[in-house]
């Protein structure tokens, strides 16, 4: 089953914050988020375990609820740099599955 | 660290014929993962490898689809016939645990007029 992301796409200026959101319907042992840039592959951001752990990366950081089987991903004071489509990751025991994708367009 | 190595880059077939997409995994990653993407669909898992073992093949779209992993360190995913539908973006990634996340190759453009 697919992971919805919400919003499928945001525009900001530098220095905005944002958040996206993936939601799961079946339980999950795991969520990968992942940034794509224009003919680029997907680069590993980071992973959040069963805990609701928040983990961060730089200005970026994630929060996991396995209970509601949601995920969220926090692009704070963004840079040009953050630009690009994100994809949550959910594994439910077997391989990641993706979801579609929330494109981040952030100009100066 | 060379990274996961995708060939070719781009292939440009006609309706019909055979193609091979090739993946090389980094050193020590036990995994390889296959997905296809395309506007329409997103990011689809085809197929994956665990210890050079097909585990989970659901995602293949039919039986012009096949996919192998000779040797610990390369896999093959081959189209025969091709059509035009199987145009997309296909990309292979691998990972050691997956707690360390799945790493990309630079992806396959492939079209199919």
């Amino acid at each position: 089953q697919q992971p919805v992301q919400s919003p499928q796409a945001v525009i900001l200026r530098e220095g905005e914050d944002a958040v996206i959101n993936c939601s799961s319907s079946k339980a999950l042992y795991s969520v990968h988020w992942y940034r794509q840039k224009h003919g680029e592959a997907p680069v590993f951001l980071m992973i959040l375990l069963k805990g609701g752990e928040q983990k961060g990366h730089e200005k970026i950081s994630a929060s996991f609820n396995e209970k509601k089987q949601q995920s969220s991903l926090y692009l704070t004071a963004s840079q040009l740099s953050y630009s690009g489509t994100y994809f949550c990751g959910t594994e439910a025991g077997t391989a990641l599955i993706f979801g579609k994708g929330t494109t981040l367009s952030v100009s100066s | 660290d060379a990274g996961v190595i995708q060939s070719p880059r781009h292939e440009v077939t006609e309706m019909g014929q055979e193609v091979t997409l090739r993946c090389k995994l980094i050193s020590g990653h036990n995994s390889l993962f296959w997905y296809r993407q395309t506007m329409m669909r997103g990011l689809e898992l085809l197929i994956y490898f665990n210890n050079n073992v097909p585990i989970d093949d659901s995602g293949m779209p039919e039986d012009r689809f096949s996919a192998k992993m000779p040797n610990a360190s390369f896999s093959t995913l081959k189209i025969q016939p091709s059509e035009p539908r199987d145009s997309a973006v296909y990309f292979c990634a691998s990972t050691r645990t997956g707690r360390d996340g799945y790493t990309f190759g630079s992806g396959t453009r492939l079209t199919v007029v």
